[in-house]
């Protein structure tokens, strides 16, 4: 069954650096997310994209985070400059259709900031 | 305000008893999902029910939808140890595709 895949399973980096974290989405789906979930509270919804562009972002996904899909399979979340509370589970999803359509997870990255 | 508040936060069984899980919600909504997340783990789609539905069957699993009181409830049969996860309810509102997440309930079955 084709699956959501995220390397690495975990990151740590020091404060001020700079990471990026990587999806291959479910190869035919068009709409891509990235989640984070901070130790112990909900899921929380970062970026949306489709069609080569965000289509969606929230409060959280501020001018530290950029999202890119380089490849045509690829889809990464780069955070500029970490800081300590950016440390959380980030789960990236896909889904064939837009509203509506059910998301599929990956397994997320662990990304501690020390 | 909050999007998807489940309760209870935990739960508690013994296997082969029924789990029984609520959601609420404050505003309108393309459909509600729910999720489940084994310890540290990825999400993983269990159902989705439309707002034009009023109960759907997967299995083991009940899910109904109430859109005048903008609640939702999921109900496992049968349970067994295997079950014990984090379920999270999930809404998609109108015109949007983020989904936006519960607290979850953490459910344990005990074998």
């Amino acid at each position: 069954e084709p699956e959501v895949t995220q390397t690495p399973s975990h990151q740590v980096t020091q404060m001020g650096q700079e990471v990026i974290l990587r999806c291959v989405p479910i190869s035919n789906h068009l709409y891509f997310y990235w989640y984070r979930q901070i130790l112990g509270q909900k899921v929380e919804f970062l970026v949306s994209f489709y069609n080569n562009e965000i289509s969606e972002k929230s409060e959280i996904f501020d001018d530290q985070f950029s999202v890119e899909r380089p490849d045509g399979s690829n889809f990464t979340l780069k955070i500029r400059s970490t800081k300590l509370e950016d440390s959380a589970m980030y789960f990236c999803a896909s889904s064939l259709r837009g509203s509506g359509g059910i998301q599929y997870f990956g397994a997320g990255t662990r990304l501690s900031v020390l | 305000s909050q999007q998807g508040e489940e309760d209870p936060q935990a739960l508690s069984i013994q296997e082969g008893e029924n789990a029984t899980m609520n959601c609420s919600y404050k505003t309108s909504i393309n459909n509600l999902q729910w999720y489940r997340q084994n310890s540290g783990r990825g999400l993983v789609h269990l159902i989705l029910i439309r707002s034009n539905e009023r109960e759907k069957h997967s299995g083991r699993l009940r899910v109904t939808l109430d859109t005048s009181k903008k609640s939702s409830s999921l109900l496992i049969t049968a349970s067994r140890a295997a079950d014990t996860a984090s379920y999270f309810c999930a809404t998609d509102e109108s015109g949007n595709t983020p989904l936006v997440f519960g607290k979850g309930t953490r459910l344990s079955v005990i074998a």
